[in-house]
């Protein structure tokens, strides 16, 4: 199957700061990206969707400015969290859809990024 | 919300057939039934799907019932490493930019 491949896998960040997640298609084009959100022993929420070149469509309850995306490429997405508080502490997941060849007939996972706020 | 329904958790022997169940009871016509799996701190993996045949791979063995209201995941002979939590989804059609929306699923228990 087609490769997503995410990163960081974790990161421990300060209160305040901003911490950027990269999502890479690897080989095939993704018209299309999914974040998730995924809180402990609960399952994934959609937070977003982002379509490469236009804004991306945010979730009832999402705050688009806390949580910056950027599909500036058809193989790259990025999840910004920013001024991240402990509350954002979270597992962060992609999926990359293409629309047509390999990632037709379903979306493929990134490995996820465990973020940490202290 | 979800429009599947699965029990909560299982147990399987090692070496033994897994048959995870799913209702999908409001299933549309053009709606496939999708299974993915979650093994603990990992992104989802992808199993299998179909739509109304039952359909196998290198994976697992989909069942899906001839009223479509439910279907069945078959692990043929489960190893410790399919312990996970195994996600039932129905969505539209392939190729369609349609988003999965992620009920609680069942978490997997393999036993040796």
């Amino acid at each position: 199957g087609a490769v997503v491949s995410q990163h960081p896998s974790w990161v421990i960040c300060k209160s305040g700061t901003s911490v950027k997640i990269e999502c890479r298609s690897l080989d095939f084009q993704a018209t299309t990206m999914f974040w998730y959100r995924q809180f402990p022993k609960q399952s994934l929420m959609l937070m977003a969707t982002s379509n490469e070149g236009s804004k991306a469509t945010y979730e009832q309850g999402v705050e688009k400015d806390k949580f910056l995306i950027n599909h500036a490429s058809l193989t790259l997405s990025t999840l910004t969290v920013t001024s991240a508080h402990p509350e954002d502490s979270s597992f962060y997941i992609c999926s990359a859809y293409s629309g047509t060849g390999v990632g037709n007939t379903e979306a493929f996972f990134g490995q996820g990024t465990r973020l940490t706020v202290v | 919300d979800a429009k599947t329904t699965q029990p909560t958790s299982m147990d399987c022997a090692e070496g033994r057939a897994a048959n995870l169940p799913c209702n999908h009871s409001t299933i549309s016509g053009n709606e496939y039934v999708y299974w993915y799996r979650q093994i603990h701190s990992q992104g989802p993996q992808y199993i299998i799907h179909g739509l109304k045949n039952n359909e196998t791979n290198e994976m697992a063995s989909l069942i899906i019932t001839e009223d479509r209201k439910s279907s069945t995941l078959i692990l043929p002979h489960a190893t410790l490493r399919d312990t996970a939590v195994y996600y039932c989804i129905v969505r539209v059609a392939p190729g369609s930019n349609y988003q999965l929306i992620w009920g609680a699923g069942t978490k997997l228990i393999i036993k040796p």
